[in-house]
């Protein structure tokens, strides 16, 4: 079955324990990116990868790190993570960048800080 | 960015057509209209795009009006199972922008 899969789905943590949510496709797509979703605000976009070794912001990528070593797989890395982190993740791909290609999304990964 | 404005809410009865709107007023020639809905407890779904022309495919239509300032989301015949937030998109770069979408409730 084509999909997306994160890990962990829930976490709970404490503020400045580094902590990695490792997000999968099994689709081939070259673009993967992280969002976040909090009440009120919607989704927003952290990091973006159009391609192995390639990685971008989005608009709010302070305090989040990522990799693409790998076409599949695009984690996401707090490495000393606050309350302000506390939020829905969602992990999505698609094909290719750009215009015609829907993304596809994971399950989500809701994150306490403590 | 260009922005989109939807309803906070909308009420529908099950097996009725749904028609949500969507005002993007500040759409330029190159933004594509993409649709996604998130049922509870669940990722994104995408739903739709188009550009210009209206559009259908095996979960809704899309009308697009002429100056391309706003938009329809057609549910032809709402399901239990369409009760979701949906989200109108405008999308001309490497990213989605979501805004705060419509709360689509749908009645038995």
């Amino acid at each position: 079955e084509a999909q997306v899969t994160q890990n962990p789905r829930y976490l709970i943590t404490v503020t400045g324990k580094k902590l990695t949510v490792t997000c999968s496709q099994n689709m081939n797509h070259e673009y993967m990116s992280w969002y976040r979703q909090d009440p009120g605000l919607g989704l927003r976009q952290i990091y973006y990868s159009m391609n192995v070794e390639v990685t971008d912001k989005g608009d709010v990528p302070e305090g989040y790190k990522v990799s693409r070593k790998e076409k599949r797989n695009f984690p996401l890395i707090l490495e000393s993570p606050s309350p302000n982190q506390t939020s829905l993740y969602f992990c999505a791909s698609s094909l290719f960048r750009g215009l015609y290609n829907e993304q596809f999304f994971g399950p989500g990964t809701r994150l306490t800080v403590l | 960015d260009a922005k989109t404005t939807q309803p906070n809410s909308m009420e529908s009865n099950e097996e009725e057509p749904v028609h949500l709107p969507c005002n993007h007023s500040t759409i330029s020639g190159t933004d594509y209209i993409h649709w996604y809905r998130q049922l509870p407890s669940q990722g994104p779904e995408y739903v739709i795009h188009g550009l210009t022309s209206n559009v259908n495919n095996r979960m809704a239509s899309l009308a697009i009006a002429e100056d391309r300032k706003s938009s329809t989301l057609i549910l032809h015949r709402a399901t239990l199972r369409d009760a979701a937030v949906y989200y109108c998109i405008l999308f001309n770069t490497d990213k989605l922008i979501f805004g705060t979408g419509t709360r689509l409730q749908v009645f038995p």
